[in-house]
């Protein structure tokens, strides 16, 4: 079946601009997380839905990022005022969110690079 | 705090020799510890996982073991091959924020040699 997609796969933008990234999860998965990815660096937790709770926020760096979900479908990552630092690639994640400790599947990335 | 430390950050071996990366986790009551593989540029892929039942798991070149006692993990890869050149994640439940919610520990560069 298809797995997880993002779009877009590759975004430049102005420093000051915003962005928004989207991501399809796996059909029939409840829980979606996002990651940053810096150049050679680790995964970097952002944010977490699952189901109807409220989304696990612990990881937004700073007030110009925020994420939706719609329903247990498609999410959007957006970025405000966007800075050089933040010039990474932004993972998506899903899991079917029925059990503690469960396999997360991830998508492409989006790679931004911000001039 | 919660915490999954990996070691060692980089790890280069000859061509048909053993790599092994070790994880350690803070939170005894984890449950499940995938090990991902990153290729440069890709994304990352579940290569195994074991769960808390279990003290070890194999398929092929790769092995999972678990010591549920002192709280570590370990990948194993025996008979390298370049194509094992890649990053290595391992990860645990977080013990709070998210029922699903994983921690990933920072990543082994393995460079496979010919």
């Amino acid at each position: 079946g298809a797995g997880v997609s993002q779009s877009p796969s590759n975004k430049v933008t102005e420093k000051g601009k915003d962005v928004e990234l989207r991501c399809d999860p796996i059909s029939g998965h409840t829980a979606l997380y996002w990651y940053r990815q810096r150049l050679g660096q680790g995964l970097e937790f952002l944010i977490y839905f699952q189901g109807n709770s409220a989304p696990d926020k612990s990881g937004l760096p700073s007030d110009r990022f925020s994420a939706e979900r719609t329903g247990e479908s498609v999410s959007t990552l957006t970025i405000q005022r966007t800075q050089q630092e933040d010039s990474a690639v932004y993972l998506c994640a899903s899991s079917l969110g029925s059990v503690r400790g469960e396999t997360q599947y991830f998508g492409p990335g989006t790679r931004l690079l911000v001039l | 705090g919660e915490n999954v430390e990996q070691h060692p950050s980089t790890l280069s071996v000859q061509e048909g020799d053993s790599a092994v990366i070790k994880c350690t986790y803070s939170d005894s009551a984890s449950n499940y510890f995938p090990w991902y593989k990153q290729e440069l540029g890709k994304r990352p892929q579940l290569i195994i996982d074991i769960r808390s039942n279990v003290g070890e798991k194999k398929d092929q070149r790769i092995a999972v073991t678990l010591n549920k006692t002192a709280k570590h993990f370990s990948l194993h890869i025996t008979e390298t091959q370049p194509e094992d050149s890649a990053v290595y994640f391992c990860a645990a439940p977080a013990a709070s924020g998210g029922y699903n919610k994983l921690i990933f520990g920072a990543g082994t560069r393995l460079a496979v040699h010919p």
